[in-house]
């Protein structure tokens, strides 16, 4: 199983501030992975696919890279919709052992 | 417009089983998959299986296996997850999510199903 790790476990920044989310993995995804916004009592929300991809509707301040193991997030300009608990998703056997990493929870400061 | 609606919330005691159904429209339900994904109170996100809804071929996480049980009903658009031998740390928030877009990844969720494991 490929074990997905996300640091930091929590970021507290303020609103207009630059959040920078990591994601790494125990062996190479190539660039299937994706990145998920959850907000309490809400389903997931596709963020970012493949790495870079922004999904339908995502803003432009929300911007994905990395390819192998290393990964990051980053929301140039923090809204205050902003601050929720993001997941990164790996799907390099696609459909089958599909992971997901543990969350960083962006908090406001 | 796309739609996942599950069932409702349920309360089991141990070793009971439980059955949550999704079911979709706004597509062609037999032309993609639908995958399950439960979160436990406070917790991260966990991949419990998939099946395709065009051949019900399934695949389901290791750690689940022999536990739970993936199927589709073609004629009604609805998908099932069966989970046998409840625990307590069984309860969870449980999902239905499908990858219908060019995205690959997880861009339709249902809005979840409570699952409460408890004497």
């Amino acid at each position: 199983e490929i074990v997905l790790t996300q640091s930091p476990a929590t970021l507290s920044l303020s609103p207009g501030e630059r959040a920078t989310l990591s994601c790494r993995a125990s062996q190479s995804v190539s660039s299937y992975l994706a990145w998920y916004q959850q907000k309490p009592g809400q389903a997931p929300r596709l963020l970012i696919y493949d790495a870079s991809n922004r999904a339908t509707g995502i803003p432009a301040r929300f911007s994905g890279s990395g390819s192998g193991t290393d990964f990051t997030l980053t929301i140039s300009s923090l809204e205050p919709e902003d601050f929720a608990v993001y997941y990164c998703q790996q799907r390099s056997n696609w459909p089958r052992d599909i992971t997901f990493g543990q969350g960083t929870r962006l908090e406001i400061k | 417009q796309v739609q996942l609606v599950q069932s409702g919330a349920e309360v089991k005691k141990p070793g009971a089983s439980v059955k949550v159904s999704c079911k979709a429209s706004g597509y062609t339900f037999t032309s993609y998959g639908i995958s399950w994904v439960r979160q436990a109170p406070g917790q991260g996100l966990e991949w419990m299986g998939w099946i395709s809804a065009y051949n019900g071929n399934t695949n389901y996480a290791q750690k689940l296996q022999g536990r739970v049980t993936m199927t589709t009903d073609t004629s009604t658009s609805t998908a099932y997850m069966e989970l046998r031998s409840l625990r307590s740390d069984d309860t969870a928030v449980y999902y239905c999510a499908s990858v219908l877009g060019s995205s690959s990844s997880y861009d339709y969720w249902g809005q979840g199903t409570l699952v409460t494991v408890s004497s």
